[in-house]
This record gives C-alpha cells, structure tokens and sequence, in this order.
C-alpha cells in the first residue's frame, strides 16, 4: 500500500550544521510530497512541497527536490539555527494526506 | 486572519466516559479534517468533510467514533465510549478546497488522556 518512511530521530546538531532527513514514499502513482514542521508548542503547519517528479520545494532556508528513480524527497538545509528546532513531518498526498512518523530535530547554541 | 481553533487544549476522562472535541476551520474553508496522533506517529486522518458532507471516513472507527459538520462550518468530534488506546492529540485543519493546491491549515490540537 501507499506509505512514507523517514528517517528516525532524534537528531542533535550544532549551530550552523548541515541537516538532511531521509524521506522515501512508496506510491502506485505519483502523489504530491510535504514537508510539514512543528515547533515546539505550536501546530503543525507547512514548510514545503513538491507536486511533480524533479520539482524541488525550498522555504526558510529548506529545501526538498521529488525525486521519482528513488521514491525521495530528503530535506536539507545548510546551516541550522536554533530557531529550527523542531519535529519534521514528511507527508504525501495521494487522495489523502498521509504522514510519516516525525523527526525530532535539536539544535544547540 | 485567525487560524483554526479547537477546544478544549486538554481533557482527561476516565475509559468508557465519553468526550467531545469542537473545531472552528478557518472562515470560508470548505474542507475539514480531524486527525489522530498518537505520542510518536504521525498525524492519521480520521474524517474529511467537504462542506458539509463526508468525503472519507475509512479509518474513523466507526463503533465509538462520531462527527459532524453542521451547516459546513463547526464541527464537533466524539468519542463514546473511550478507550486507552484512544489517548492522542486530535487535530483539526481546513483548506479552501480539496486540491494539492490547498493548503491545510491546523489547529493547536486537543490533548486527550484516557486513564
């Protein structure tokens, strides 16, 4: 069936660290991917998407490219702030939204 | 513009009482949604209503879950009765409609503790 797998957490980094989290989807089709952010003590809201294959979502600083030869959508991003501390969803929509289990991301000072 | 708001933010029941969880989308947002998440899952869709009506309730169980959207605005969310493995956070969003193109939108979340 359709599903989406991401990489487990927690991860810990340092200011100005280079983030990826590994997301893969398993789909009979081609859905559209997300990255969907919580921060601490607020809802989940979106950071980025990806509707078609080779597309790449970026936003804050984050960025994602659909990847179809490898089912992927990895996040990214350069330099990380404590402000990014966060759990990372990775979701995709294929009729419905459907959500990965969640990353857990902690930058320190 | 406001977000979506839910009430109440927590509720702790006791197994087999009953709880009700209420939802106010975003004004002019035709779509709602509730989700379950449970402590290190993320969020599973429950039920989605387009207006007033329901688009997919396939994984809201159906024996002790209901939900309503009356008049295509409010909706409420119940449970009755509960059961520990029903402690989560339910989530509500809303969209303008029912593409990729919409945008959902989520509310804080309602914490629910069944002891």
């Amino acid at each position: 069936g359709n599903s989406v797998t991401q990489m487990e957490g927690p991860v810990t980094l340092s200011e100005e660290a280079f983030l990826t989290i590994n997301c893969t989807y398993t789909a009979t089709g081609y859905p559209s991917l997300f990255w969907y952010v919580q921060y601490p003590g607020e809802g989940l809201q979106l950071l980025l998407k990806a509707t078609k294959a080779d597309d790449k979502g970026s936003n804050k600083g984050f960025e994602a490219t659909y990847r179809k030869e490898t089912t992927s959508f990895h996040l990214e991003k350069g330099s990380v702030q404590v402000s990014d501390s966060a759990v990372y969803f990775c979701a995709f929509r294929y009729y419905k939204l459907s959500f990965g289990a969640g990353t857990t991301v902690t930058v320190r000072a | 513009e406001a977000g979506v708001a839910q009430s109440p933010r927590y509720k702790i029941i006791e197994k087999r009482q009953s709880v009700a969880f209420w939802c106010n989308p975003i004004s002019g947002h035709a779509t709602l949604y509730w989700y379950q998440q449970i402590l290190g899952q993320g969020p599973k869709l429950l039920i989605q209503f387009q207006n007033n009506g329901v688009v997919d309730d396939s994984q809201l169980p159906k024996d002790r879950f209901s939900a309503e959207r009356l008049k295509g605005v409010d909706s409420t969310l119940k449970i009755q009765p509960a059961k520990l493995e029903d402690s989560a956070v339910y989530l509500c969003a809303s969209s303008p409609g029912n593409t990729d193109d919409d945008e959902q939108f989520f509310g804080p979340g309602t914490r629910l503790t069944v002891l």
